[in-house]
C-alpha cells in the first residue's frame, strides 16, 4: 500500500442496504476525512478524525457514521442507503488535524438504485 | 454562510497563459490552497497561500489578497494536459476546508 487507498472503487447499491467503504492509509497520518462530491458542487465534508478515538460531523453527516479504531483505517458506513446518497466518496487524510496538505485515495463511485 | 466562488469553466489555448480566480467568505480564514483534479482521479496539492502576495512554483502561480477575500491561480505555457478542474479551497477558523465548486479548464490546440 502506498498512500490512501479506498475500497470498493465502485458500487451499485439497492436502497435500504447498509454499506462500508473502507479508507486506508499508511503514512501514519493523525487527521483523515471523509467528502462526497457532487456534480455542481464542492467537496462536502460528512465526517473527520483529528487523531484516532476520536470523529467529528462535517457539514453532511446525516446518514452515515464513522469509527476510527486505529491510525490507519477509517470506514464510513451507510446504515441504510438512499438515492440522495448517490456520489463520488472521497477520503483523505493529512498530517495533522490542523489541516495543511491533505492527500485523497482515489475515490469510490457510489450508485444508490 | 459560507462561500466560495470560482468561475465553473474556461477554456484557453495550449501554449497561452490563464488566470483562475476565486473570491472567498468564510468565518475566520487560516490559508487557502488550490488543487487540480483530472477527470476521474482524486484531487492533487497544487499551491498554499497564507499570506498575502504571489507564490510561484514551475509553470503555477497563486495569489492572495486577504483584504478583498480574493486569490486567482496562474498557469503560464498551458499544455494539454493541463486540462483539468482546478478547486479552491479555504481553511475556516475550525481549521476545516471549505471547498468551491471547481474551475474546469478545456485547453485547446
Amino acid at each position: 500500500i502506498a498512500g490512501i487507498t479506498q475500497a470498493p472503487t465502485s458500487q451499485i447499491l439497492a436502497a435500504g442496504r447498509r454499506m462500508t467503504l473502507r479508507c486506508t492509509q499508511d503514512m501514519r497520518h493523525n487527521a483523515m476525512y471523509w467528502y462526497r462530491q457532487d456534480l455542481g458542487l464542492g467537496l462536502r465534508l460528512i465526517h473527520y478524525s483529528n487523531t484516532a478515538g476520536t470523529t467529528g460531523k462535517g457539514e453532511v453527516p446525516d446518514g452515515y457514521s464513522v469509527s476510527r479504531a486505529n491510525t490507519d483505517d477509517f470506514p464510513l458506513t451507510l446504515a441504510s442507503a438512499v438515492p440522495s446518497q448517490t456520489s463520488v466518496y472521497f477520503c483523505a487524510s493529512s498530517p495533522t488535524g490542523e489541516v495543511t496538505e491533505a492527500f485523497f485515495g482515489q475515490g469510490t463511485r457510489l450508485t444508490v438504485v | 454562510g459560507q462561500n466560495i466562488d470560482q468561475p465553473t469553466e474556461m477554456t484557453a489555448t495550449e501554449g497561452a497563459i490563464v488566470q483562475i480566480n476565486c473570491t472567498y467568505q468564510t468565518s475566520g480564514f487560516n490559508g487557502l490552497f488550490w488543487y487540480q483534479q483530472h477527470a476521474g482521479e482524486a484531487p492533487t496539492f497544487l499551491s498554499y497561500n497564507v499570506l498575502d502576495g504571489l507564490e510561484e512554483k514551475g509553470r503555477f502561480s497563486s495569489f492572495l489578497s486577504r483584504s478583498k477575500g480574493y486569490s486567482y491561480l496562474l498557469l503560464k505555457e498551458l499544455q494539454m494536459k493541463d486540462s483539468a478542474s482546478y478547486l479552491c479551497a479555504v481553511r475556516d477558523s475550525n481549521y476545516q476546508l471549505i471547498w468551491g465548486a471547481g474551475t474546469k479548464l478545456i485547453i485547446k490546440p
